[in-house]
């Protein structure tokens, strides 16, 4: 199956602080999503962004799939950005079953 | 537009009991997908459907775990029995298109198997 590895595994930052976080894929990909789970669990959607560049305030992602990664970009950093960061990719050719990456824990300190 | 809604939040079961957890996707949603994420992991899908079919199941333990979703709309997960290693969040989310949709997920139900 398609292989996930995202970089970082964990990360800690001063508030205010920049930071990029990376998910590389082994395969061609359909999808690609970009998730927030909170510390209390719920998964929240950052983005869907199986190619190029998106922007959402202080956040942006960009994807190039033909060399296969994705980056979140987090500028200015609040301690309400801590938790884990997901990415989670489908595979493309008809198989559908979407993979999570092992996730990069952030930590904002004040 | 409400949200993903899963129930129970929390359950604690003892081994070799068996335990349900409900689902109901985003209205208009048609398809759906049960997670199960252990502690320090990514969430690994289960099973995905689209409407009351299943789409794929081959990660699902199919000795001890069953799933169904009738009409379409709501459905139920459950382990009979219940292995300690069970002991997971499981998440269900659902999207609107399958292979290019989004997935939205619910607010998970953490079991506890002692």
């Amino acid at each position: 199956g398609i292989q996930v590895e995202q970089s970082p595994p964990d990360l800690i930052l001063q508030e205010g602080a920049n930071s990029t976080l990376r998910c590389n894929f082994s395969d061609s990909v359909n999808n690609l999503q970009w998730f927030h789970q909170n510390p209390w669990g719920q998964l929240i959607n950052l983005f869907y962004i199986p190619s190029g560049t998106k922007q959402n305030g202080r956040l942006s992602a960009t994807t190039v799939a033909t060399e296969r990664y994705s980056l979140l970009y987090i500028s200015s950093s609040q301690t309400t950005d801590s938790g884990v960061y997901f990415c989670a990719v489908e595979l493309s050719g008809g198989s559908y079953i979407p993979t999570f990456g092992r996730g990069t824990s952030l930590i904002v300190h004040p | 537009e409400a949200g993903v809604a899963q129930s129970p939040r929390y359950k604690i079961i003892e081994k070799r009991q068996s335990v349900a957890f409900w689902c109901n996707p985003i209205s208009g949603h048609a398809t759906l997908y049960w997670y199960q994420q252990i502690l320090g992991q990514g969430p690994k899908l289960l099973i995905q459907f689209q409407n009351n079919g299943v789409v794929d199941d081959s990660q699902l333990p199919k000795d001890r775990f069953s799933a169904e979703r009738l009409k379409g709309v709501d459905s139920t997960l459950k382990i009979q029995p219940a292995k300690l290693e069970d002991s997971a969040v499981y998440l269900c989310a659902s999207s609107p298109l399958m292979a290019r949709g989004e997935q939205y997920f619910g607010p998970g139900t953490r079991l506890t198997v002692t």
